[in-house]
């Protein structure tokens, strides 16, 4: 199946720096979303975007839809140590079917 | 609100043998999804229930995996037998809907030896 191109593939970083992501795919999507998962948890929803061109913020995340549909950003600014984890980007076709299409994720470690 | 509940946590088993694994999903949520997680990977998707129906299986290896929804509630998912590579952790989630409204189990991690 396909599997949407996600890097990099792991960040090594200092407590208070940004960090900024991506994803980028060969087919459309109608939804980008952005999720974190934890050792031994399911993945969380961070953020849902739902339109090309749309920016959205959740505290200290921003993501972004891009305008072509087949790409999408996450940036996380001044991270701390909870930030650490693995986050994926996901598309969704939408039309109820399908399910979810998962990036190989981004490894984020901070260092104090 | 409970979340999704899956059960159990952690499975080993040897290569050639079954194993099942259950998924109670959020009250009143349709649609239900298994996914495998392999180490070092994004979850990739196996099956899509809506209520006790299958809307997607391309993905399922159907000459030893097979998953039931029965009265479009919980949901089991059965290898048999197992092979090496079938190690992984194996979510389920469940929305109303749309895919991007799913929530996610914890997952179950299997280990074939």
């Amino acid at each position: 199946g396909q599997q949407l191109n996600q890097s990099p593939q792991s960040m090594f970083i200092q407590e208070g720096e940004d960090v900024s992501m991506n994803c980028t795919s060969s087919s459309i999507f109608n939804t980008w979303l952005w999720y974190k998962q934890d050792p031994g948890e399911g993945p969380v929803l961070l953020i849902a975007l739902y339109k090309a061109g749309e920016l959205t913020s959740n505290g200290r995340l921003t993501a972004q839809f891009g305008i072509t549909r087949k790409d999408s950003f996450l940036n996380i600014s001044a991270s701390i140590p909870s930030d650490v984890g693995i986050y994926f980007c996901a598309g969704d076709p939408g039309g109820g079917a399908d399910g979810l299409t998962f990036g190989k994720g981004t490894h984020l470690i901070i260092q104090p | 609100e409970a979340g999704v509940a899956q059960s159990p946590r952690y499975k080993i088993i040897e290569k050639r043998q079954s194993v099942a694994f259950w998924c109670n999903p959020i009250s009143g949520h349709a649609t239900l999804y298994w996914y495998q997680q392999i180490l070092g990977q994004g979850p990739k998707l196996l099956i899509q229930f809506q209520n006790n129906g299958v809307v997607d299986d391309s993905q399922l290896p159907k000459d030893r995996f097979s998953a039931e929804r029965l009265k479009g509630v919980d949901s089991t998912l059965k290898i048999q037998p197992a092979k090496l590579e079938d190690s992984a952790v194996y979510l389920c989630a469940s929305s109303f809907g749309e895919a991007s409204e799913a929530f996610f189990g914890q997952g179950t991690r299997l280990t074939v030896v």
